[in-house]
């Protein structure tokens, strides 16, 4: 299976925009990069996924190098509540049986600052 | 709302004493899924279900049992519970009838489990 690498930890201020970075070098043409975060305390929660382009929604925006070997999620104004782990997780096209698990890796410790 | 209901959150049992810990979602999701959280090894699947009567095993299914005898139901039985299934254990579901690559799958608030 295609692997992701992501900083262990990151911190933002308040307000202010977060880029949060993965690496999958080895991704294939087919498979589609998904975004989790876990919130303290909390089960894993959707945040976003795309193929190619680029994706925006109500959370954040996500946007895929053109070689997709490498994706950066965006959020536009992290606020205290934004700080959460943050998983990047490939998802082959069709995945089937045990294959439609998510395969969580280590994800991002994101801390913001008030 | 949209939501995966686990129950209990917490639960702190001795080794031997037969538990289960319920799951149920209210979005009509064909697939159903535990995981279980520890740390420094990450989310790492137990038991899944692509529908009722339909389960297999995952990455750590040992000591584990389940059962899918309502759509909305997916139950995680640990027959004999040991020290070492203290753990953060987490429902998930999704649909599939989209392709697989864009489901997105709804977790539980999760259930923090202690076996003395």
């Amino acid at each position: 299976d295609a692997k992701t690498t992501q900083p262990n930890s990151m911190e933002s201020n308040e307000e202010e925009p977060v880029h949060l970075p993965c690496n999958h070098s080895t991704i294939s043409g087919t498979d589609y990069i998904h975004w989790y975060r876990q919130l303290p305390s909390q089960g894993p929660e959707y945040v976003i996924h795309g193929l190619t382009s680029n994706v925006n929604n109500r959370m954040a925006s996500l946007a895929i190098a053109e070689d997709r070997k490498s994706s950066t999620l965006i959020l536009h104004r992290a606020t205290l509540r934004d700080a959460a782990v943050y998983y990047c997780i490939l998802r082959a096209l069709h995945p089937t049986g045990s294959a439609r698990q998510l395969t969580f890796g280590s994800g991002t410790q994101l801390t913001v600052l008030p | 709302e949209a939501q995966v209901t686990q129950n209990p959150r917490y639960l702190i049992t001795v080794t031997g004493k037969k538990l289960t810990v319920t799951c149920s979602q209210n979005m009509n999701h064909e697939y159903m899924s535990w995981y279980r959280q520890d740390p420094g090894l990450g989310l790492r699947q137990i038991y899944y279900s692509m529908n009722v009567e339909v389960t297999d095993k995952g990455d750590v299914p040992e000591g584990y049992k389940v059962s899918r005898k309502e759509k909305r139901n997916f139950p995680l039985i640990l027959e004999s519970p040991s020290p070492n299934q203290t753990s953060l254990y987490f429902c998930a579901s999704s649909f599939t009838g989209r392709a697989g690559a864009q489901e997105t799958q709804y977790f539980g608030p999760g259930t923090r489990l202690l076996v003395l």
